[in-house]
């Protein structure tokens, strides 16, 4: 069954550090894969998305993600955060033809100035 | 460009009764769809329509259920509320053809008491 996992509930950086977070997923045919960021009180914003091609994704505000065929992974990454950047992430996975979209449980992120 | 719009922002309901939630998708998006945030459960589908059909439901009861308009807008309706529908209700909208491209709103808080 097509399933997605982010481990890590809440995870805590300081301004200025790199961030990683993780996310899995569990699909026998090359998935879509997708990253959201929700602010408090806010509907979810597309960060970026990978359908094909080039594994390594660019997306808005700075972040990026790897798609890892061999590890069933696709972390987002950035290189320095912001306290902006303080909100809640959810990795999302979806496969052509299938209409279906499956979120993770989400990562609250929280940056300490 | 306006982005997706919901209301109300809020919406407080005694169980048993009905509640009613609107949404307008961005101009010329003809896909809607409807999720249910509920706390520690993460974002689970609820309904899709298009061009005025409903095109695919995710696993929740008939209770739940929604209509679209000829101008695109929508409507979910949640009969018999129940204390576990308390929840933040997303609507996203997409061109027709493009499931993937979802734009989000910024949802409608229910609380049944």
């Amino acid at each position: 069954a097509q399933s997605v996992t982010q481990p890590d509930i809440h995870i805590t950086v300081s301004e200025g550090a790199s961030l990683e977070l993780r996310c899995n997923y569990s699909y026998g045919a090359t998935p879509y894969l997708f990253w959201y960021v929700q602010s408090p009180g806010q509907g979810l914003q597309l960060l970026l998305k990978y359908f094909s091609g080039d594994t390594l994704v660019q997306g808005i505000k700075g972040f990026e993600a790897e798609f890892k065929r061999s590890q069933s992974s696709f972390n987002l990454r950035k290189p320095s955060v912001h306290w902006s950047d303080a909100a809640e992430y959810f990795c999302a996975v979806g496969a052509s033809g299938t209409y279906k979209y499956i979120f993770g449980t989400g990562t609250r992120l929280k940056v300490l100035a | 460009e306006a982005g997706v719009t919901q209301s109300p922002t809020h919406l407080i309901k005694t169980r048993g009764q009905q509640a009613t939630l609107r949404c307008s998708p961005i101009s010329g998006h003809t896909s809607v769809y409807w999720y249910q945030q509920a706390l520690g459960l993460g974002l689970q589908f609820l309904l899709w329509y298009d061009e005025g059909e409903e095109r695919n439901r995710g696993n929740f009861p008939p209770r739940f259920s929604g209509r679209q308009f000829p101008n695109y807008s929508s409507e979910l309706n949640v009969n018999a509320l129940e204390l576990e529908d308390s929840a933040l209700y997303l609507c996203a909208s997409s061109l027709r053809d493009s499931y993937y491209e979802q734009y989000f709103g910024p949802g409608t808080r229910l609380t049944v008491t």
